[in-house]
């Protein structure tokens, strides 16, 4: 069972240039989130969806967006990318019981 | 604000030695309590909740945690450290009438393990 499959694992993008960090989960879950981690800041919400055709904003929504046109995807886009993004991407989903469950990340270097 | 603090950056422990890795929080009404450990270049794993009953959770990997409500803590435990715990490790705490969305992560602790 792969859980949570993020793409890319990592990417260096310049800045002003559109990205899509990829989140597929095949456990079925109704809540998926995207969380950034950045030293000395744990992990920061940046958008949510309840269940399929719904999302909102976290904590750090700004310069983010995301879509939930199914249960299995929760891509999260970056329409103009700025250095402040620079950042390591979890995508996570959460099942009845309140565990969540994390992928092993996207490493993102905004130049 | 609801808050979650983790006060040390690192804990040094000598293997086979007892650890604690500290967390307390400040949310309205009662929380469900979470730990998680992040290896290196991984993603963050379930290593234990608290949501009613007894004080004292056991998880994984032979961590345990207590729920102590007069003193807001959340303070994760291992009677005898392995090198192999060496990682970083997340509180987090979401009110009980929240939403996982209302999930607030403390900023994490580093525990290093020494043979």
């Amino acid at each position: 069972i792969a859980g949570i499959t993020q793409a890319p694992t990592s990417q260096i993008l310049a800045a002003g240039r559109r990205m899509t960090l990829r989140c597929t989960q095949d456990m079925r879950h109704n809540a998926m989130y995207w969380y950034r981690q950045d030293l000395g800041l744990g992990l920061r919400l940046i958008h949510y969806s309840n269940t399929a055709g719904t999302t909102g904003k976290g904590e750090v929504p700004d310069g983010y967006s995301v879509s939930r046109a199914n249960t299995d995807d929760f891509p999260l886009t970056l329409a103009s990318a700025v250095p402040s993004q620079t950042s390591v991407y979890f995508c996570a989903s959460s099942d009845y019981t309140g565990e969540l469950f994390f992928g092993e990340g996207s490493r993102l270097t905004v130049l | 604000a609801q808050s979650v603090a983790q006060p040390e950056d690192q804990v040094n422990v000598a293997e086979g030695n007892p650890l604690t890795v500290k967390c307390t929080y400040s949310v309205s009404g009662n929380p469900y309590l979470f730990w998680y450990v992040q290896y290196p270049n991984r993603g963050l794993q379930f290593l234990l909740k608290y949501i009613t009953g007894d004080n004292l959770v056991k998880g994984s990997y032979g961590f345990e945690a207590e729920f102590n409500k007069s003193q807001t803590s959340f303070h994760l435990k291992k009677p005898s450290a392995l090198v192999s715990d060496s990682a970083l490790y997340f509180c987090a705490v979401r009110p009980l009438s929240g939403g996982y969305n209302k999930l607030i992560f403390g900023a994490g602790t580093r525990l290093a393990v020494h043979p």
